[in-house]
């Protein structure tokens, strides 16, 4: 049981290359988020999906784009990175149904990347 | 989500307890108060959750008062595996969204 899973682990983008981070989870969990982390910051919501098929934006979406693949997988696009970008990825995810609001997720180790 | 306000900073002797303090004054009725920590450089790691009865698991307990406006997370025995940003979230209702602040650093010293 691997859990969330992201790659890469390390990249560097120059300003307005465009790349995919991937993450997948092993857990048949419905919801799936992608945050960022900036130094010395807490986490900020980019996108989440409540569960295959559906995609929202969360707190600083501007310069992104996701796709929920399938229920284990779901990416995010930066379809020209620039240097405002440099920070650290995280995916997560959780499961949700209508009768719960039981809000634990779990997530991945992290991308962390550099926009010259 | 009702804001939290925590420490930035706490220090804790290895083999004692730790109690983390977290305000959340403006809580409303179907909301939770979770606590994630975060070890340097890894993605956040649930603790535990409550909503107004006290919590307990392996990891931690949490002490939420009667009128909701705060809490405590408590590690028994602190080790210094413990070291980490622990953040204090309120989440609930249909709200799945959970909201980082800048958290408390504790530091665990020998």
């Amino acid at each position: 049981n691997a859990g969330v899973t992201q790659t890469p682990k390390f990249q560097v983008l120059k300003t307005g290359q465009s790349m995919t981070l991937q993450c997948a989870q092993d857990m048949n969990h419905n919801s799936m988020y992608w945050y960022r982390q900036d130094p010395g910051m807490g986490l900020r919501l980019i996108y989440y999906s409540a569960s295959e098929g559906t995609t929202d934006k969360g707190e600083v979406p501007n310069g992104y784009n996701v796709s929920r693949l399938n229920k284990r997988e779901f990416s995010l696009r930066l379809e020209s990175a620039a240097p405002s970008q440099t920070s650290v990825y995280f995916c997560a995810s959780r499961h949700s149904s209508s009768s719960s609001n039981y809000n634990e997720q779990f997530f991945g180790p992290g991308t962390r990347l550099t926009v010259l | 989500d009702a804001k939290t306000t925590q420490p930035p900073s706490m220090d804790c002797a290895e083999g004692r307890a730790a109690n983390l303090p977290c305000n959340h004054s403006t809580i409303s009725g179907n909301e939770y108060v979770y606590w994630y920590r975060q070890i340097h450089s890894q993605g956040p790691q649930y603790i535990i959750h409550g909503l107004k009865n006290n919590e307990t698991n392996e990891m931690a307990s949490l002490i939420i008062t009667e009128d909701r406006k705060s809490s405590t997370l408590i590690l028994p025995h602190a080790t210094l595996r413990d070291t980490a940003v622990y953040y204090c979230i309120v989440s609930g209702g249909s709200n799945y969204k959970l909201t980082f602040g800048k958290g408390t650093l504790l530091t665990v010293n020998p």
